[in-house]
């Protein structure tokens, strides 16, 4: 399995509240993405990074920011949460042109 | 706006019976992606189908992609039940920089 870990692993947060999520590699892939999965939805992009301080928005980027300062890791910041944003986030990395690995997975609940 | 569909949506099936799962997109394409989804569980790759006409099987499933009709099968022959899961297909339109759109994905009940 690729190495990808996400932390944490289940998050319960009040409306309002700023919350970031880890994702740490350790196989040292330029590209690193953020989705989200909701029923019914599949899984959506929110943003996308191709290199140590290169990031980009998804098709679902509102209310969401990023940082990549380091190739392994890759932050995904709510900065003020709300109820639409109880999701499950999914890490995924890709050396580029090829299939993307997924990490474990994030479940946040906003109350 | 790339859209991919996947049909159907849900499918309940026996043991020992064929089925297709169908991924349609809207927009030129030559890299497909086929994921299983156990539940809770992350997203497992498949296959990977990166030029028209290519094939790729995997015990018990086979994907195919076909770029001009815009269109890859997922086929399962002799379904048993381990092969229960949710089957994504994910489309790729710019060498794989930019993400992957998904479909909303296939949840597949096989019963004994």
């Amino acid at each position: 399995d690729a190495g990808i870990t996400q932390s944490p692993r289940h998050k319960v947060t009040e409306t309002g509240t700023p919350v970031t999520l880890r994702c740490h590699q350790t196989e040292n892939h330029r590209y690193m993405y953020w989705y989200r999965q909701d029923p019914g939805h599949g899984l959506r992009l929110i943003h996308y990074s191709y290199g140590v301080k290169d990031t980009d928005k998804g098709e679902v980027s509102d209310g969401y920011s990023v940082s990549r300062s380091k190739t392994e890791d890759f932050l995904l910041t709510l900065e003020s949460a709300t109820s639409s944003q109880t999701s499950v986030y999914f890490c995924a990395i890709s050396s580029g042109g090829n299939e993307q690995f997924f990490g474990p997975g994030t479940r946040l609940t906003v109350l | 706006e790339l859209k991919v569909e996947q049909n159907p949506l849900f499918l309940s099936m026996q043991e020992g019976k064929n089925y297709t799962i169908y991924c349609n997109y809207s927009t030129t394409s030559d890299r497909l992606y086929w994921y299983r989804q156990d539940p809770g569980k992350s997203l497992e790759s498949l296959f990977v189908l990166l030029s028209n006409g290519a094939v790729k099987q995997e015990g018990r499933l086979m994907a195919s992609l076909d770029t001009k009709a815009r269109l890859s099968t997922l086929h399962i022959t002799a379904a048993v039940h381990d092969l229960s899961a949710t089957y994504f297909c994910a489309v790729d339109i710019k060498g794989g920089a930019d993400g992957l759109t998904f479909g909303k994905g296939t949840h597949l009940i096989i019963q004994p």
